[in-house]
């Protein structure tokens, strides 16, 4: 199957610092991928779509101020945590769509103290 | 915008039975419906999908079925092993995006 990779899978940080997540497929191109953010034992909560170059889609209630996305070329796409606080401490995850199917990264454990 | 609901929310099986998850979506404009498996700590991945043009797909010991007129559709595990143990997730294909379910937690005990 596709092979998407996501890095860093761990990053401690302190409050008020920027994270840079990655996503990158690495074996197809996708024009666009998505970003979830998952709570401990709930489901994937979808924070936004990130179209390869145009602006990303943000869902309602998610700040796109704070959740820069960059989707620069058809196989990498970049979040970025702005200013972050330990209320964005979360496993974010991205998936990048190929032929109607979401292949998705490892995720990245947030931590923000 | 589509709304997917999936019970249980934990479902504990004894090894060698079999295991059902069910899913209902609102949007009847939904047309493709996967199901993931998420180990603790890892990513999702993909088991089984199904295309609103068919009603039944089988995987060896999984498939999924479909009723789009009642807009539900259901994951099917049979000969359960304890490697089967798992958070599974359903979701709707709306506009592109998919809409998950809230997740079920099986725990296949030997």
């Amino acid at each position: 199957g596709a092979v998407v990779s996501q890095h860093p899978s761990w990053v401690i940080c302190k409050s008020g610092t920027s994270v840079k997540i990655e996503c990158r497929s690495l074996d197809f191109q996708a024009t666009t991928m998505f970003w979830y953010r998952q709570f401990p034992k709930q489901s994937l909560m979808l924070m936004a779509t990130s179209n390869e170059g145009s602006k990303a889609t943000y869902e309602q209630g998610v700040e796109k101020d704070k959740f820069l996305i960059n989707h620069a070329s058809l196989t990498l796409s970049t979040l970025t945590v702005t200013s972050a606080h330990p209320e964005d401490s979360s496993f974010y995850i991205c998936s990048a769509q190929g032929a109607n199917i979401q292949y998705f990264g490892a995720g990245t454990r947030l931590s923000v103290l | 915008g589509e709304n997917v609901e999936q019970h249980p929310s934990t479902l504990s099986v004894q090894e060698g039975d079999s295991a059902v998850i069910k899913c209902t979506y609102s949007d009847s404009a939904s047309n493709y419906f996967p199901w993931y498996k998420q180990e603790l700590g890892k990513r999702p991945q993909l088991i089984i999908d199904i295309r609103s043009n068919v009603g039944e797909k089988k995987d060896q010991r999984i498939a999924v079925t479909l009723n789009k007129t009642a807009k539900h559709f259901s994951l099917h595990i049979t000969e359960t092993q304890p490697e089967d143990s798992a958070v599974y997730f359903c979701a709707a294909d709306s506009w592109g995006k998919f809409q998950f379910g809230a997740g079920t937690q099986v725990v296949v005990t030997p």
